[in-house]
């Protein structure tokens, strides 16, 4: 079955540095997706990517849908302490999967 | 508009015994999801729905049975728990049209089973 590979799955920053992570699988994907999820909540969609190529931003959040259509990467500039929780990424063909999350951690 | 909501929020159960986690979703959407999240395994699919009265397996559906009887609410029942059905569980539900369909979780169930 389709699986994705998410990196890095854990990460420990300073306030103020951007971050950077990303998915890739062996499988090409229309539509990729990135979540955060906070403790205790449910995920929540940050960006949505559907077209290969696409570079998308929310804030302070940037996310690029890869050329080959297998990868995505998302970036977070000048971290903050709610920057704190776990992301996920999602690739859809006909279903959803999604990666293992990266669980972020900001030190203030 | 409340979203996705998951009734209860914690759940306690003793092995063999059997429960119902009730989703519900005021988005009139028409495609239902529930998943478990575990340590280092991130969101893995259990059932799903693409409409009223229709179900289907996904990922890891074993020890799980669901009914989606109102297109508002997705039910996930546990006939006999097992301990190893301890897990942080998620509703979802979307819209289900198109390429840029999306999923929106509901707060999570959280359950032990002793």
């Amino acid at each position: 079955g389709q699986q994705l590979n998410q990196s890095p799955q854990s990460m420990f920053i300073q306030e103020g540095e951007d971050v950077s992570m990303n998915c890739t699988s062996s499988s090409i994907f229309n539509t990729w997706l990135w979540y955060k999820q906070d403790p205790g909540e449910g995920p929540v969609l940050l960006i949505a990517l559907y077209k290969a190529g696409e570079l998308t931003s929310n804030g302070r959040l940037t996310a690029q849908f890869g050329i080959t259509r297998k990868d995505s990467f998302l970036n977070i500039s000048a971290s903050i302490p709610s920057d704190v929780g776990i992301y996920f990424c999602a690739g859809r063909l006909s279903s959803l999967v999604f990666g293992k999350g990266t669980r972020l951690s900001v030190i203030a | 508009n409340a979203g996705v909501t998951q009734t209860p929020k914690f759940r306690v159960l003793k092995t063999g015994q059997s429960m119902t986690l009730l989703c519900a979703q005021d988005m009139n959407h028409e495609y239902m999801y529930w998943y478990r999240q575990d340590p280092g395994m991130g969101l893995r699919l259990i059932h799903y729905s693409v409409g009223e009265g229709t179900t289907a397996k996904g990922e890891v559906p074993d020890g799980y049975n669901v009914s989606r009887l109102k297109k508002q609410n997705f039910l996930l029942g546990l006939e006999s728990a097992a301990p190893s059905q301890t897990s942080v569980y998620f509703c979802a539900s979307s819209s289900g049209f198109g390429n840029t369909d999306t999923q929106y979780f509901g707060p999570g169930t959280r359950l032990t089973v002793l």
